[in-house]
């Protein structure tokens, strides 16, 4: 059983880059058998994919914001990344990092308990 | 890009069935999971590639997909069902999720 937890500040200001951490515990990020995700949800509204990576570190990301966004995985520590450069308040939201056992069919079955991110001066 | 559209909101009375569509084009060829959101909480998946349940999900729950419809379908339901539902499909490598449908039991 795969368990995901989210850290990282809960405030950023415009214009930094948000950086938050995803930590497995249950299963070794490397093993092939996820698709690492971050999703986010602005408040009081719906959910809204943002990227994943796969352990070989490939990539994927929304394409909107798709320039932004840097996702990577720490072996080391277990953990996978999310970076999203040049905030604005409109990135005010809950992160969750997530996974899925597959890409392209398979549901995403695992997330963590999300985390507020807001951005202000 | 895949659009996924979904009521804003569903009402039923206890202990009646309440029926959440997703609506896309050709959505019958793709697979559609369901997640159940209550507030403050993340995610939880309730139907997975359009009918099978999750291990612990009650057999209340349960899905179809045809044609451009998906829908979820909640019987006997409770006020425990209250939340957001959502679905979601993959679409060239990407994640896509419906707006979501907040559902009250009256």
């Amino acid at each position: 059983q795969v368990q995901l937890q989210e850290s990282g500040p809960g405030l950023v200001k415009p214009s930094q880059t948000l950086s938050l951490s995803c930590t497995v515990s249950g299963d070794s990020i490397s093993s092939g058998a996820y698709y690492w995700s971050w999703i986010r949800q602005h408040p009081g509204k719906g959910l809204e994919w943002i990227g994943y990576i796969y352990y070989s570190g490939s990539t994927y990301q929304n394409s909107s914001l798709q320039s932004r966004v840097t996702v990577s995985v720490d072996r080391s520590q277990n953990q996978f990344s999310l970076k999203l450069s040049s905030v604005t308040a409109a990135d005010t939201a809950i992160y969750y990092c997530a996974s899925a056992n597959c890409g392209g069919d398979c549901p995403i079955n695992y997330w963590g308990q999300g985390t507020l991110v807001t951005v202000s001066s | 890009s895949y659009d996924l559209t979904q009521p804003l909101s569903v009402s039923v009375a206890l202990g009646q069935t309440a029926r959440i569509t997703c609506r896309g084009n050709n959505l019958g060829s793709k697979n559609v999971h369901w997640y159940r959101q209550k507030p403050g909480q993340a995610p939880v998946l309730v139907i997975y590639r359009d009918y099978n349940r999750p291990s612990g999900i009650p057999e209340q729950f349960s899905g179809s997909n045809s044609g451009n419809t998906a829908t979820l379908t909640i019987s006997t339901a409770q006020a425990g069902d209250e939340a957001n539902y959502y679905c979601q499909v993959w679409d060239t490598g990407t994640v896509v999720f419906g707006g979501g449908t907040k559902l009250t039991v009256l």
